[in-house]
């Protein structure tokens, strides 16, 4: 079936410093992918998403590019800051299904 | 923010006790979910739902059950509380638009359940 692996964390960062999560994916069909934002004591919120191969996903200056010859969408940030500290999600949905499948989650810690 | 709602936010029960969990949206949105959130376990599909009085079971479905009786509330009953019940429950909505792969997720705030 589906599944989504994402590297184990904690990451910890200095600020300014540049960010990579890898997450890798399998799937039969021709999912969406996406990355969630979990902050401390909060819901899952959308970060990024893309649809289709070679699709770039972005937004507040994180970036992740789908693709599908290493079946990976690993999240980047070229400059990370204290207020980005949080757990990160990847995750799929395929395309017909009802579900979307996460990864475990990788907390990043971001120290001033 | 998608108006997700889900009460109550803590609870703390004893073990057999029956709990129930309440998910609200006023987005007018198909599908709703709940998941548990445990260390180590990620984010785990207890039960769904794809329109009034249509539900499905997930991964984790044993010990809850679930009612849609109205398109804007999700109900998540634990009929008989147990240790490891102990949890943050995620309520979730998505649109359910035709294919459904572009469909995004919001998440209400949690439910932090302990039984003990």
């Amino acid at each position: 079936g589906d599944s989504v692996t994402q590297m184990e964390g904690p990451v910890t960062l200095s600020e300014e410093a540049f960010l990579t999560i890898n997450c890798t994916y399998t799937a039969t069909g021709y999912p969406s992918l996406f990355w969630y934002v979990q902050y401390p004591g909060e819901g899952l919120q959308l970060l990024l998403k893309a649809t289709k191969a070679d699709d770039k996903g972005s937004n507040k200056g994180f970036e992740a590019t789908y693709r599908k010859e290493t079946t990976s969408f690993h999240l980047e940030k070229g400059s990370v800051q204290v207020s980005d500290s949080a757990v990160y999600f990847c995750a799929l949905k395929d395309t017909g299904g009802f579900k979307t499948i996460f990864g475990a989650g990788t907390r990043l810690f971001v120290k001033a | 923010d998608a108006g997700i709602t889900q009460s109550p936010r803590h609870k703390v029960t004893e073990t057999g006790t029956p709990v129930t969990l309440r998910c609200h949206q006023t987005e007018n949105h198909r599908y709703m979910y709940w998941y548990r959130q445990d260390p180590g376990h990620g984010l785990r599909l207890i039960h769904y739902s794809y329109g009034v009085k249509d539900t499905d079971k997930g991964e984790v479905s044993d010990g809850y059950s679930v009612s849609r009786s109205k398109t804007e509330d999700f109900l998540l009953t634990l009929e008989s509380a147990t240790s490891s019940q102990t949890s943050v429950y995620f309520c979730a909505i998505s649109e359910g638009r035709m294919g459904g792969a572009q469909d995004t997720q919001y998440f209400g705030p949690g439910t932090r359940l302990t039984v003990l």
